[in-house]
């Protein structure tokens, strides 16, 4: 059974460009989870998914970020413009939905670099 | 708010070496427990979780976690590290909702 994949591995970019970060979750995993870690501090929440609907966008730092889930499969993850704080190793998340199924597989992460 | 705390940043042991890492966090009510693991150049992989019944649970690699709810921690332990346990450890919790709360990390080296 195929993981959690994420495009680009690495990806290197000047302030004020625009990235757009893939998610392939696992097949038949409804929930999809983005978190991102900047260097040196905790990975922190970003937003989740249920199929193709936002259950929680509360992590979402500011209006630049904006995630989609076209027909509740992959994700995308678009920064626009980037800056240089943007940087760091986004990761996603996803699981199966009811109790005790909440167990989230992680991909490798995509490391953004913002010069 | 909401915090899971992890004590030790950098941990450096030599192999055959006892290991317990510490993990603490802030919330009153019913919490789902996870402590992740990320290998050089690896993605996060799960360790072990509690959701419910015998705190003391059992993960991969001969790793254990005990959930003592009087003092909200949930410390990972692992009699006798290898040099292949060098890794970043991340307690996470589930807090009614469905996000995960990361601490910081671990770095553990193990010195062959």
């Amino acid at each position: 059974e195929a993981g959690v994949t994420q495009f680009p591995s690495h990806s290197v970019i000047e302030k004020g460009q625009t990235v757009t970060l893939r998610c392939d979750p696992i097949s038949g995993h409804d929930n999809l989870y983005w978190y991102r870690r900047v260097m040196g501090k905790e990975i922190k929440f970003l937003l989740h998914f249920v199929k193709e609907s936002k259950q929680d966008e509360s992590g979402m730092p500011n209006n630049r970020f904006l995630a989609e889930r076209t027909g509740g499969t992959y994700s995308t993850l678009k920064v626009q413009p980037a800056e240089l704080e943007d940087s760091g190793v986004y990761f996603c998340a996803s699981s199966q939905v009811g109790y005790g199924k909440n167990i989230q597989y992680f991909g490798a992460g995509t490391r953004l670099s913002v010069l | 708010a909401q915090s899971v705390s992890q004590h030790n940043h950098h941990v450096i042991l030599s192999e055959a070496a006892s290991l317990e890492l510490g993990c603490n966090y802030s919330y009153g009510g019913t919490v789902n427990l996870f402590w992740y693991v990320q290998y050089p150049g690896q993605h996060l992989q799960l360790l072990l979780k509690y959701f419910s019944g015998d705190p003391l649970v059992k993960g991969i690699k001969g790793f254990e976690a005990e959930f003592i709810k009087s003092k909200f921690s949930f410390n990972l332990r692992k009699p006798s590290v290898q040099w292949s346990d060098t890794a970043e450890y991340f307690c996470a919790v589930i807090l009614g909702n469905e996000k995960l709360t990361f601490g910081t990390g671990t770095r553990l080296t193990i010195i062959p």
